[in-house]
């Protein structure tokens, strides 16, 4: 069965330090890749996405995620965080030719002024 | 304009109610979502429809029921509500089953 691992429950970091967050799917095929942030109080916004082309993907807010087949991996990294990037971020994966998307159970990310 | 909108934003029941969660999108996405969110944060999908048709239907107990009266709305309606069902409910729409999603609000949902 499909399945989408965040190894990072929570993270506290201070501001400046660099992020990564990990993220391990476990699917055979050819799968689309999605990392979702949620702030306090708020519904989930896209970060990033990757369909195919550049393994490294650059999204919104200075974030980044690299894709590495071999791994099974799209790790979200950020080189200096703020206390604005407090907050849920969710990895998440679909394959082609459905329409369910799995998440992780999401990595709680809390940076301290 | 709000893309994707939920109503009510809190709802807060006895056991053994019935209760409904009315869900749009002026996206004119073809595919729409309900996912439940969990006090851990745990985000499970529980159904989709793609063009008003039933295309996932999780293992979620038959007290849920989705209807889809268009392509823009996708309303949740729960019978007889049980103290697990607790939890923030969101919506979300997509231009395709595997594209990126939009998310709704969410609905806060506490069952006493």
């Amino acid at each position: 069965a499909q399945s989408v691992s965040q190894h990072n429950h929570h993270v506290i970091l201070s501001e400046a330090a660099s992020l990564e967050l990990g993220c391990n799917y476990s699917y055979g095929g050819t799968v689309n890749l999605f990392w979702y942030v949620q702030y306090p109080g708020q519904h989930l916004q896209l970060l990033l996405k990757y369909f195919s082309g550049d393994p490294l993907v650059k999204g919104i807010k200075g974030f980044e995620a690299e894709f590495i087949k071999s791994k099974f991996s799209f790790n979200l990294r950020k080189p200096s965080v703020q206390w604005s990037d407090t907050a849920e971020y969710f990895c998440a994966v679909t394959s082609s030719g459905t329409y369910k998307y799995i998440f992780g159970t999401g990595t709680r990310l809390k940076v301290l002024a | 304009d709000t893309a994707v909108s939920q109503t009510p934003k809190y709802l807060v029941t006895q056991m053994g109610n019935d209760k409904s969660i009315k869900c749009e999108q002026n996206l004119g996405h073809d595919t729409m979502y309900w996912y439940k969110q969990d006090s851990k944060k745990f985000l499970k999908i529980m159904f989709s429809y793609n063009n008003k048709e039933l295309i996932i239907n999780e293992t979620v107990p038959n007290r849920f029921s989705p209807k889809s009266p268009d392509k823009a709305h996708l309303n949740l309606h729960i019978n007889s509500l049980e103290l697990g069902d607790s939890a923030v409910y969101f919506c979300a729409s997509s231009p395709a089953g595997v594209d990126e999603q939009y998310f709704g609000p969410g609905t806060r949902l506490t069952v006493t």
